[in-house]
């Protein structure tokens, strides 16, 4: 079956430090893969997406490419702010099971 | 876009009791999803909510523990039954309005189980 791994948190960082927060992914078939961010008290927000293998996702100053080689979709930024402090999952969908697989999310802790 | 709301935001219950959660979305949208997402561990898909039909259910959810409503495009309800302190949970309502992997999610129902 589908699963995703992401790194364990939480992930503290000082403001304007360099952001990596590791994804891998097992999946048949061929899976679009996403973040997903939750900030605090409010519900889960689609961050950034890529459909096929080389594809880089890209948004408010995040990143991520899809690795098929590796099966991975490392989600990174070069410059985090105070306002980055969220929960980040991880997440694949593919056709086959037509749904969500998401991660078990890292929470990412900015302070000044 | 969508904007999902869920009520209540949070509730604690006693065991035996059942809790009815609902979901509004701010516009029409094709599909609507359950999630549960028990502390420390991922969301997991409870199932779709199919607008004038039966829900359909992931393996390991039962429509006798966890019915579903879905009278239109725009509001759904999931009701816990008979609950036990292992149904604690945040519940999440998703909705989409193409395809289903681009989902947009409520803020979450939290809930105690004593």
């Amino acid at each position: 079956g589908n699963s995703v791994t992401q790194m364990e948190g939480p992930v503290t960082l000082s403001e304007e430090a360099f952001l990596t927060i590791n994804c891998t992914y097992t999946a048949t078939g061929y899976p679009s893969l996403f973040w997903y961010v939750q900030y605090p008290g409010e519900g889960l927000q689609l961050l950034l997406k890529a459909t096929k293998a080389d594809d880089k996702g890209s948004n408010k100053g995040f990143e991520a490419t899809y690795r098929k080689e590796t099966t991975s979709f490392h989600l990174e930024k070069g410059s985090v702010q105070v306002s980055d402090s969220a929960v980040y999952f991880c997440a694949l969908f593919t056709g086959t099971a037509s749904k969500l697989t998401f991660g078990t999310g890292t929470r990412l802790q900015v302070t000044l | 876009s969508a904007v999902i709301s869920q009520k209540p935001s949070r509730d604690i219950c006693q065991r035996g009791t059942s809790l009815t959660i609902q979901c509004q979305v701010d516009s029409q949208v094709t599909m609507m999803f359950w999630y549960r997402q028990q502390p420390g561990q991922s969301l997991t898909l409870i199932a779709t909510a199919n607008q004038g039909s039966e829900a359909t259910y992931e393996s390991g959810f039962v429509i006798d523990k966890f019915p579903i409503s879905r009278p239109n495009l725009t509001f759904s309800t999931l009701t816990v039954s008979n609950m036990s302190p292992e149904d604690s949970s945040i519940y999440l309502c998703s909705a989409s309005a193409g395809t289903s992997y681009e989902q947009y999610f409520g803020p979450g129902t939290r809930l105690t189980v004593t």
